[in-house]
């Protein structure tokens, strides 16, 4: 079984800041890795997906990936409390299906 | 990024009577879907794999009597919980990946809305 560990939080960070969210995973041959956002109650929405070595960003969103140490990270800059919400890290098993961690809580407090 | 519609948004049933969710693709085909069910507080559980035109693959502990799924064309697959009890009570979730063009690189996998089930 393909494992996806998350820190399950809640990590706790002040309006305007730099929120850095953590993810490491088992199979050492996953391509493709994912970040979702998902608010209590609400389904996953997608946010970023990122496949090389390196930063990718996207507005305030910044994906990190090291696949030699199999990890991946999600920095929030300027982080706002309507970006309060669990962050789900995933990724892919084989073709077709995606392993989820267990998401870090994130609360920005204003 | 695609779009997965899924209905009803919540449902309240009786205990003994069955529930049937759709999940539809809207702009694009969807060979495959999956769906996952989520008890509060907890992370995505995926209970199966819905294959257009063909069984669904269920994953270890799901009961496939009991949660039938139906793939009938590109565009939907339905869930249906039959004999629904109070521990059936959850929320369900479906997911497509869109294959027509790597978004930015990886082919990405977009949920539906959502369906949270109550059983009476």
């Amino acid at each position: 079984q393909k494992e996806v560990e998350q820190n399950s939080g809640p990590l706790s960070v002040p309006e305007g800041a730099i929120a850095s969210l953590n993810c490491t995973y088992s199979d050492r041959g996953s391509q493709s890795f994912f970040w979702y956002r998902q608010y209590s109650g609400k389904s996953p929405e997608l946010i970023m997906s990122i496949y090389s070595n390196g930063d990718k960003e996207d507005g305030r969103f910044t994906a990190q990936l090291n696949k030699a140490s199999q990890y991946v990270s999600l920095l929030i800059r300027d982080s706002q409390p309507s970006d309060s919400a669990t962050y789900l890290c995933a990724v892919n098993e084989g073709f077709q299906k995606l392993v989820f961690g267990t998401g870090t809580r994130l609360l920005v407090s204003p | 990024g695609a779009v997965v519609s899924q209905h009803p948004s919540w449902v309240i049933c009786k205990s003994g009577t069955s529930v049937k969710i759709e999940c539809r693709s809207l702009d694009f085909q969807a060979t495959t879907m999956f769906w996952y069910r989520q008890f509060p507080k907890q992370s995505l559980m995926l209970m199966a794999t819905s294959n257009e035109g063909s069984k669904a693959t269920y994953e270890q502990g799901v009961e496939k009597d009991k949660f039938l799924i139906n793939h009938a064309s590109l565009t939907l697959s339905t869930l249906t919980v039959t004999s629904a009890h109070p521990e059936d009570s959850s929320f369900y979730i479906c997911s497509a990946r869109d294959w027509r063009d790597p978004g930015q690189g990886v082919y990405e996998a977009f949920f539906g809305q959502g369906t949270r089930l109550t059983v009476v």
